[in-house]
């Protein structure tokens, strides 16, 4: 099975408005953190925000919130206010295990591409 | 600007060369993370080192090596080149100490072009 699955094809969305984009994951391990990254088209991956699987809050940073559903195993992005700056490919990513640990590598989805219009 | 420092940024070669990529990570980060982002595997890990030691590999091919040298930069060499490594290989870095999320900082990449 796929440890991290984001499926839309891609999203659009207006200016101003919010977005959501999905991301569902698995794993047993109790312990774990998930992190959302941004690649523009410029090809950088920029760390956006994590969360923690013990964390009791949902994670914000700016505009940035995590929707974090732990039954159902979701970590869904909500971008609030979007920016056409805000056009790139969006990648929902999972670290098993404790930090630090041995096991610290971050697994990746496959990503989703959102485009702001005007 | 994240901090860390790949080389080159492009590389054009051809198939049954061998090349290698360089990683500066950031300052004071002990481990560093070498990706492969194709577009039909997306970003795959390869492999991982930690103060010099190797901790983790994941999908890396034989014809790929890398090492941690004691600066703590970092270098993956792929020999006998194929098409299909045509890719953008990312390095990544973190502190790994307690008490902080583990979230990687990417470098801007390689972009390697098999010809």
């Amino acid at each position: 099975a796929q440890k991290i699955t984001q499926t839309q094809p891609g999203m659009f969305v207006q200016e101003k408005e919010a977005v959501t984009l999905d991301c569902t994951y698995d794993t047993s391990d109790p312990s774990y953190g998930l992190f959302w990254y941004k690649q523009p088209s410029s090809g950088e991956m920029i760390f956006l925000i994590y969360q923690g699987s013990y964390d009791q809050q949902n994670a914000t940073e700016g505009r940035y919130s995590l929707n974090f559903q732990k039954a159902r195993k979701s970590a869904n992005l909500v971008i609030s206010a979007s920016q056409l700056g805000d056009s790139a490919m969006y990648f929902c990513a999972m670290r098993e295990g404790p930090f630090p640990g041995a096991n610290s590598k971050l697994t990746f989805g496959k990503g989703i591409t959102l485009s702001v219009r005007p | 600007d994240s901090g860390v420092t790949q080389t080159p940024k492009h590389l054009i070669t051809a198939t049954g060369q061998r090349v290698t990529l360089r990683c500066s990570p950031r300052s004071g980060d002990l481990s560093v993370y070498w990706y492969q982002q194709s577009l039909d595997q997306g970003l795959q890990f390869l492999i991982h080192y930690y103060n010099g030691e190797e901790r983790a590999k994941g999908n890396i091919l034989e014809r790929f090596s890398a090492q941690q040298f004691p600066d703590l930069h970092s270098e993956l060499n792929l020999s006998s080149l194929e098409l299909g490594d045509s890719a953008l290989y990312f390095c990544a870095s973190s502190a790994g100490l307690a008490g902080l999320t583990g979230e990687l900082f990417f470098g801007e990449g390689s972009r390697l072009t098999v010809l």
